[in-house]
């Protein structure tokens, strides 16, 4: 079974400068996807980016941009220029190609101070 | 474009209730996934749709169950209530898994 790790279960980080988040997965399979979903206090998940694990390329969404290094299974996400509305909780989450099914890790929440 | 609108927001139930959860996708979505959030395992799958057939189920007792309807809209029911199945209950909506998913605001249920 796939398995999601995040190991920081609280990070902070200061207004304007840069923070990673960490993520490590467990998978025997070679077609996935990997996403990071932030979800603010409102509840509602939302995708922040999303990575093809056939893809080399690290996947960049303006501030957000990940660090993908398929071989040690891991999924990091760094946030530039941070910014109040950051603050969040952000799951890492996979999904084998194929199936429907999401696997979210434990969440890391993220405090932005000003 | 609509999101995923997911009705009541808030329920509150007596154990050995039961309870019907509505999901409406975002147009054109016919997947329909349903998560469970709770402080202690996290955000947990339990089971999605795919145009009025269940494709894959989680690891949750019979008591959890869902339908679609030609619409795509989704319903989630869940029979005799405990006391541990107070949690978020998440809907999420995709035209693939590829492109990831689009989620509701979630129904806060408590069960007393």
């Amino acid at each position: 079974a796939q398995t999601v790790t995040q190991s920081q279960p609280e990070m902070s980080v200061q207004e304007a400068e840069t923070v990673t988040l960490s993520c490590t997965y467990d998978t025997s399979e070679s077609d996935y996807y990997l996403f990071w979903y932030k979800q603010p206090p409102s509840r509602q998940m939302i995708l922040v980016i999303r990575q093809e694990a056939y893809k080399q390329q690290n996947a960049t969404e303006n501030r957000f941009s990940v660090n993908f290094q398929k071989a040690a299974k891991s999924f990091s996400l760094k946030i530039s220029d941070s910014q109040l509305g950051d603050a969040a909780m952000y799951f890492c989450a996979f999904a084998q190609g194929g199936s429907e099914k999401l696997v979210f890790g434990k969440g890391t929440k993220l405090t932005v101070n000003p | 474009k609509a999101g995923v609108t997911q009705t009541p927001r808030y329920l509150i139930k007596t154990r050995g209730q039961q309870v019907t959860l509505s999901c409406s996708p975002i147009s054109g979505h016919r997947s329909v996934s349903w998560y469970q959030q709770t402080p202690g395992q996290g955000l947990q799958f339990l089971f999605e749709y795919f145009s009025e057939t269940q494709r894959n189920k989680g690891n949750f007792p019979g008591r959890f169950s869902g339908r679609q309807f030609s619409n795509s809209r989704s319903e989630m029911n869940v029979s005799t209530l405990e006391l541990g199945d107070s949690a978020l209950y998440l809907c999420a909506s995709s035209s693939a898994a590829s492109y990831g998913y689009t989620f509701g605001s979630g129904t806060r249920l408590t069960v007393v």
